[in-house]
């Protein structure tokens, strides 16, 4: 199937400054976006979802961005704190309204906040 | 805790051996899914139930790989004749249905020695 990247493989920060992290797809079919946030010897954590009729969706601190148009996905973090250090995720599938039948993740992003 | 509760949490097996895990979703959660994560990489997609329906099993990974939902609840991923490439993190979501955010548990390591 088709894949779901990140641009960078790690992004570091300084606490309390805002953090975008970059995600690309590739499946034009996609309809479903999620932002997974994976602490080391944890599962991943849902942060924020997104569907394809929507090109913005805020939640507390975070926001994501869609872009249909170059298939890009984004996560911004603001006013970053120590505890938002972790691997995170971009995820999506096709023809699905939600739930995580199928998702295709991305290699993930390693956010780390500097002192 | 009410998450998503799987186990063991680390698994040691020899080469050749058969091991199961157990994942228990959250409480009257209907979807059910299985997923591996290796190291440095993304979760990848196995396998999902609809209560105790397996909706999609070709995306498991060999006919060594099975998984088992029997009353809607629990849930069991059973791997045969274990390989050293099998090492991973197997990971387990629940979900209230199929158009709702899902909710992982914290993964049971395999290392196939």
């Amino acid at each position: 199937g088709e894949s779901v990247g990140l641009h960078l493989p790690t992004l570091s920060v300084q606490e309390g400054d805002n953090s975008i992290i970059n995600c690309a797809y590739s499946n034009s079919a996609s309809d479903y976006f999620i932002w997974y946030k994976q602490e080391s010897g944890k599962g991943p954590q849902f942060i924020i979802d997104i569907r394809s009729n929507m090109d913005k969706r805020q939640g507390q601190r975070v926001t994501v961005l869609l872009n249909k148009t170059v298939k890009h996905l984004s996560l911004q973090i603001a006013a970053t704190q120590p505890g938002d250090s972790a691997v995170y995720f971009c995820a999506e599938n096709e023809d699905s309204g939600g739930g995580a039948d199928g998702l295709t993740f991305g290699k993930g992003t390693h956010l780390i906040i500097q002192p | 805790d009410t998450g998503v509760s799987q186990d063991p949490r680390h698994k040691i097996t020899k080469r050749g051996q058969n091991v199961t895990f157990r994942c228990d979703p959250i409480s009257e959660h209907n979807r059910l899914y299985w997923y591996r994560q290796t190291l440095g990489q993304g979760p990848e997609f196995l396998t999902y139930f609809q209560n105790e329906a397996q909706l999609e099993k070709s995306r498991l990974l060999s006919d060594r790989f099975s998984a088992e939902r029997p009353k809607g609840s629990f849930s069991t991923l059973e791997i045969q004749r274990t390989e050293q490439g099998d090492s991973a993190m197997y990971l387990c979501a629940s979900s209230p249905t199929g158009d709702t955010e899902a909710f992982f548990g914290q993964g049971t390591r395999l290392t196939v020695v």
